[in-house]
């Protein structure tokens, strides 16, 4: 069966400092990646997703950079956080373009001061 | 601009109520809605659909899909102090298997 695996769970950082978060997938193969972004009391934000190693395509404009240097690995990075980057973050994964079903990970709640 | 909206944004019910959840959406290339169940991390998926009018059900929880109203309902029958979730819409559109979120409604089952 297949399990998303994201951390750290809980992260508490200075503004300025870098950010690295990671997500990783077991079970499947080339599975598309996606990282969310939800603020408190809105909905879920797409921020990044993948199709492939290496391949990265981005939603909205933003302090934040994804990469994905092997096939079930995804990372979201920063490498100065701002206050506004306070938020949760989960990682997805979905089987291809034909499965419409995204699962999501344990998520993580960076919080920056 | 695409966009999902729900309502109600949240709601309080006793244990023994039957709740019904909305979610409208103006989504470009519509393929498909899904309802997800949040607690207190990651979603949990519930229902997708594609096809107008044809029912969901797992258990006490249905919902239904009608694309001439662009709009799906999620439908929970004698709630349990368990049920109490944000539950979020998610519709995926264009050519890339992305999902836009609405905001979630919060429901509280009061015992």
């Amino acid at each position: 069966s297949q399990t998303i695996h994201q951390w750290p769970a809980t992260l508490v950082q200075p503004v300025g400092s870098p950010l690295s978060l990671e997500c990783t997938v077991e079970g499947t193969s080339n599975p598309n990646l996606y990282w969310y972004r939800q603020a408190a009391g809105r909905g879920l934000q797409l921020l990044f997703y993948s199709v492939g190693i290496g391949q990265i395509s981005s939603e909205v404009p933003q302090n934040l950079s994804a990469s994905r240097p092997q096939d079930r690995q995804f990372i979201l990075s920063s490498k100065k956080l701002l206050l506004s980057d306070s938020s949760f973050y989960l990682c997805a994964w979905s089987a291809g373009l034909a499965s419409d079903t995204q699962y999501f990970g344990p998520g993580t709640r960076l919080t920056v001061l | 601009e695409d966009k999902v909206v729900q309502s109600p944004l949240s709601l309080v019910v006793h244990e023994g109520d039957t709740v019904t959840l909305n979610c409208s959406y103006e989504v470009t290339n519509f393929r498909s809605l899904l309802w997800y169940k949040q607690e207190k991390k990651a979603p949990t998926f519930l229902f997708m659909l594609t096809s107008s009018g044809i029912e969901k059900k797992s258990g006490r929880l249905s919902s239904i899909l009608d694309k001439k109203e662009l709009s799906s309902i999620l439908n929970i029958t004698a709630t349990q102090t368990g049920d109490s979730a944000i539950y979020l819409c998610a519709v995926e559109g264009g050519a890339t298997n992305k999902l836009i979120f609405g905001t979630g409604t919060l429901l509280a089952v009061q015992p």
